[in-house]
């Protein structure tokens, strides 16, 4: 079955520091692979999604993120980290072949940033 | 300005009583989706919609039904028949397979009393 793992369930980082956060997806072919970011009590706003072609890509927000076929990921990676990115961060993947909008979601990594 | 709303965005609910959600878009878009979200479980798709009378279930429909009688409409019921109803809901829609994003609204907190 297809699943999506975020194995941080909650990460701290100091104001400033770079930021990494892990996405790993079961999946029987390449999908499609989104970030997002969720504000409390909000909803979901698109990071930064890959489709094909280069496999690093660019989001809003300084973001950035990094297929890796070999070892089914697609890390979400940020160089300096502001005190607004705090929130929770999603990672989705969706079926090529299904032709719907269905997407799994990984269970969230929450952020916190330290001033 | 274009985008999704959801309705109410706090309801409150006793035992054993139905509520409807409203969810409301004007991108025109014709695939719509119903999430549930708990901590710690990210998000869960209830029900979705390709087109105008047509749904389908999704991996935890049990307990509650939706509509799509108009494209801008689809509202989820959350019926007495759903045993931990209290949780946030998130409605999307699909921007179609070349973008492949989904587009969500602000999302409604239910909590039954």
């Amino acid at each position: 079955a297809q699943s999506v793992t975020q194995p941080d369930i909650h990460i701290t980082v100091s104001e400033g520091a770079s930021l990494e956060l892990r996405c790993n997806y079961s999946y029987g072919a390449t999908p499609y692979l989104f970030w997002y970011v969720q504000s409390p009590g909000q909803g979901l706003q698109l990071l930064l999604k890959y489709f094909s072609g280069d496999t690093l890509v660019q989001g809003i927000k300084g973001f950035e993120a990094e297929f890796k076929r070999s070892q089914s990921s697609f890390n979400l990676r940020k160089p300096s980290v502001h005190w607004s990115d705090a929130a929770e961060y999603f990672c989705a993947v969706g079926l090529r072949s299904s032709n719907t909008g269905k997407l799994i979601f990984g269970q969230g990594t929450t952020l916190q940033v330290k001033p | 300005d274009g985008g999704i709303t959801q309705s109410p965005k706090y309801l409150f609910r006793k035992e054993g009583q139905n509520v409807t959600l409203s969810c409301e878009q004007n991108l025109n878009h014709d695939a719509m989706y119903w999430y549930r979200q708990d901590p710690g479980q990210g998000l869960r798709l209830i029900y979705y919609s390709q087109i105008v009378n047509d749904f389908q279930k999704g991996d935890i429909a049990e307990g509650y039904s939706v509509s799509r009688e108009k494209k801008e409409s689809f509202p989820l019921t959350v019926t007495s028949a759903q045993k931990n109803p209290t949780a946030f809901y998130l409605c999307a829609t699909w921007g179609g397979p070349n973008t492949g994003e989904l587009f969500f609204g602000e999302g409604s907190r239910l909590t039954v009393l």
